[in-house]
């Protein structure tokens, strides 16, 4: 257990529509990252929060978006979702800011699977 | 197109035996990281190595960074069943942005 959870486990949605992804990080880390891995393209780097602010960007699509509350849990929103969006998103969690050398502790994922 | 590529993509081995797996890139890495992931679960840390030519050891693995740092090897030594999962190599580039691998997915029988 890595002290990160991530809520649902599984999502089953239609074409078009919108869902929310929710992760809480380990206690006392300050960053999240938003990860998706698919079969075709592997694990992709979405988006970094440190302490409520954005910091990285990765391969996210503009109908994606994040963002960190003020007690650190962060959301995931997918919109206009595509059958391509169906894919395995995993929320990281570390102490520091930067990606440089830091730990990063994967949650368990969610499931999207988009009919 | 992967940024970095890893090799094999599936290796499958009897326990006991020796095994390499690699991670290669056309770009420098200001870092890399090796993970390893069970069905079901997110990516754990095994390494993170940062100077070139630099060479780690956790028990029977055996992680090394190229004097360039454009690549990196994982050795496994008497590889045992539970070694078995999907291994994940992660470069950081220009320090902000963090490209994975594809994977090496690993099966050692008993």
């Amino acid at each position: 257990d890595s002290g990160v959870t991530q809520t649902p486990k599984h999502l089953i949605t239609a074409t078009g529509q919108r869902v929310t992804l929710r992760c809480s990080p380990r206690s006392g880390d300050l960053s999240v990252y938003w990860y998706q891995q698919s079969l075709d393209q592997g694990l992709q780097f979405l988006i970094q929060y440190y302490n409520g602010e954005e910091r990285a960007k990765g391969n996210i699509l503009e109908r994606f978006s994040a963002q960190q509350f003020p007690d650190l849990h962060s959301e995931l929103n997918l919109s206009s979702l595509e059958l391509g969006d169906s894919a395995l998103y995993f929320c990281a969690s570390s102490v520091a800011t930067g990606l440089a050398g830091n730990e990063q502790f994967f949650g368990p994922g969610t499931r999207l699977t988009v009919l | 197109t992967q940024l970095l590529e890893q090799s094999p993509q599936f290796l499958s081995i009897q326990e006991g035996e020796n095994l390499t797996v690699y991670c290669n890139s056309s770009s420098v890495f200001s870092s890399l990281q090796w993970y390893r992931q069970e069905p079901g679960e997110g990516p754990v840390l095994l390494v993170t190595v940062v100077t070139g030519g630099e060479v780690k050891k956790l028990k029977r693995l055996t992680f090394q960074f190229g004097d360039a740092r454009k690549d990196s090897s994982l050795h496994i030594t008497a590889a045992q069943p539970g070694d078995t999962g999907l291994y994940l190599c992660a470069g950081l580039y220009n320090n902000n942005d963090m490209r994975f691998g594809a994977g090496t997915r690993l099966t050692v029988k008993p």
